[in-house]
């Protein structure tokens, strides 16, 4: 059974400050790892995902995530956030042999102006 | 560009109550899913489908049923409202080919149990 988990249920950060969300995965196989965001009140919308390849993919509004196997990690980062990335952003990951994305709990990023 | 069209927005039901909520979406996408979500809890796979007609059970599924009767739509049963249940319940669809990597999620419909 895969889990993800994401340590922090709270991050508060700056305008202009760089953010890093963690997430953690447990799995043996081949994975798929995904981040999410969700604003307030909507649906999720896709960030980036990772299968193979370079281990640092880029996704929109100038989010990277990098993944790591010797962690069992695939962090979520930005540079220097705006209020408007306030929301809660949620990994999520799936093998290939299924539909079924496993997500994690959720971190809420607060963006102070 | 598509959208996902979840009616009804906000639902409140009675204890033991069966309450239907449906999902429409214009992608053209095979695979369609619904997730529960609860605070602090995260997503939970309640349903998904991967063609019409087609039902595979997700971690949660006690409790709900679902149909999916046409492409388009994937609608979701709460078959007993639980007392004092608070949840967003989430439809989302992929390209079957690209299995789950991309979802599109629609915005959701809240339910309250009184």
């Amino acid at each position: 059974t895969q889990t993800v988990s994401q340590s922090d249920a709270h991050v508060t950060v700056f305008e202009g400050d760089s953010v890093e969300l963690r997430c953690n995965y447990s799995y043996g196989g081949s994975i798929y790892l995904s981040w999410y965001i969700q604003h307030h009140g909507r649906g999720l919308q896709f960030l980036l995902k990772y299968y193979s390849g370079n281990p640092v993919v880029q996704g929109v509004n100038g989010f990277e995530a990098e993944f790591s196997k010797s962690d069992s990690s695939f962090h979520l980062r930005k540079a220097s956030v705006h209020w408007s990335d306030s929301a809660v952003y949620f990994c999520a990951a799936s093998t290939n042999m299924g539909y079924k994305l496993t997500f994690g709990t959720g971190t809420s990023l607060l963006v102070d102006p | 560009g598509g959208i996902i069209t979840q009616t009804p927005k906000f639902l409140i039901g009675q204890e033991g109550q069966k309450l239907t909520l449906k999902c429409q979406q214009n992608f053209n996408h095979d695979t369609m899913y619904w997730y529960r979500q609860d605070s602090g809890k995260g997503l939970r796979l309640i349903y998904y489908s991967i063609t019409e007609n087609d039902l595979q059970k997700g971690d949660l599924s006690e409790g709900y049923d679902a149909s999916r009767e046409k492409k388009s739509s994937f609608s979701l049963t709460v078959t007993s409202a639980q007392k004092n249940e608070m949840a967003v319940f989430l439809c989302a669809s992929s390209i079957a080919t690209d299995s789950n990597e991309r979802l599109f999620f629609g915005h959701g419909t809240k339910l309250s149990v009184l």
